[in-house]
């Protein structure tokens, strides 16, 4: 089993949707939990950390289930502008343990 | 501006001719770390360093080689490079201390080993 999984995606939403991406992770020690986005080609930036009591941040709302190891980014009222990777990255128990990112899943938001 | 920069960007170059990829952060970043990012595979990391004189390896850092002389700077050093190696790089660096541990990429370095 990988270390932390996602959905394979392609996702093609139309603009306005809401759109749920889902990852798992293998390590029941890990404890951060971060969501980045990645454009073609460009570097990955952080979208938002997730927080066990789950968070939001404007049209984005991460949740943390740790009995499941899972965890969720939903997006309300797409923007064309979400098209990117999404990528769930995974720390260990501390600081000094490594950080794991997923495969990604690819977002297009059509017009 | 709180930044990882990398250099060159774009590089062409011929098998076994030796390069370094430059990599430098002004955020005091204790742990640096370089990626390649390849289709389909995903990010995975080469090296990554705790601090000065300290590094170690990542999952893929057969053919590769990196330093930790100073804080701020961390190279990649491909002594012989090879097809195989025509790739996506990325830097990239973050604190140690908890709860201020997110990392922070740079920009990229796309290698092409003709």
């Amino acid at each position: 089993r990988k270390e932390v999984e996602q959905d394979p995606g392609p996702f093609n939403v139309p603009e306005g949707a809401t759109v749920a991406f889902n990852c798992t992770y293998s390590n029941s020690a890990s404890q951060s939990f971060f969501w980045y986005r990645q454009d073609c080609r460009k570097e990955p930036k952080l979208l938002m950390s997730v927080y066990s009591s789950g968070n939001e941040d404007g049209r984005f709302t991460a949740q943390l289930n740790r009995a499941s190891q899972y965890i969720s980014l939903l997006i309300r009222d797409s923007k064309l502008s979400d098209s990117a990777t999404y990528l769930c990255v995974v720390r260990g128990e501390t600081s000094y343990d490594k950080v794991i990112f997923g495969p990604g899943t690819s977002l297009s938001v059509i017009p | 501006e709180a930044q990882v920069t990398q250099n060159p960007r774009y590089l062409i170059t011929v098998t076994g001719k030796k390069l370094t990829v430059t990599c430098s952060q002004n955020m005091n970043h204790e742990y640096m770390s370089w990626y390649r990012q390849d289709p389909g595979l995903g990010l995975r990391q080469i090296y990554y360093s705790m601090n000065v004189e300290v590094t170690d390896k990542g999952d893929v850092p057969e053919g590769y080689k990196v330093s930790r002389k100073e804080k701020r700077n961390f190279p990649l050093i491909l002594e012989s490079p090879s097809p195989n190696q025509t790739s996506l790089y990325f830097c990239a660096s973050r604190f140690l201390r908890e709860g201020a541990n997110v990392l922070t990429f740079g920009a990229g370095s796309r290698l092409t080993v003709l």
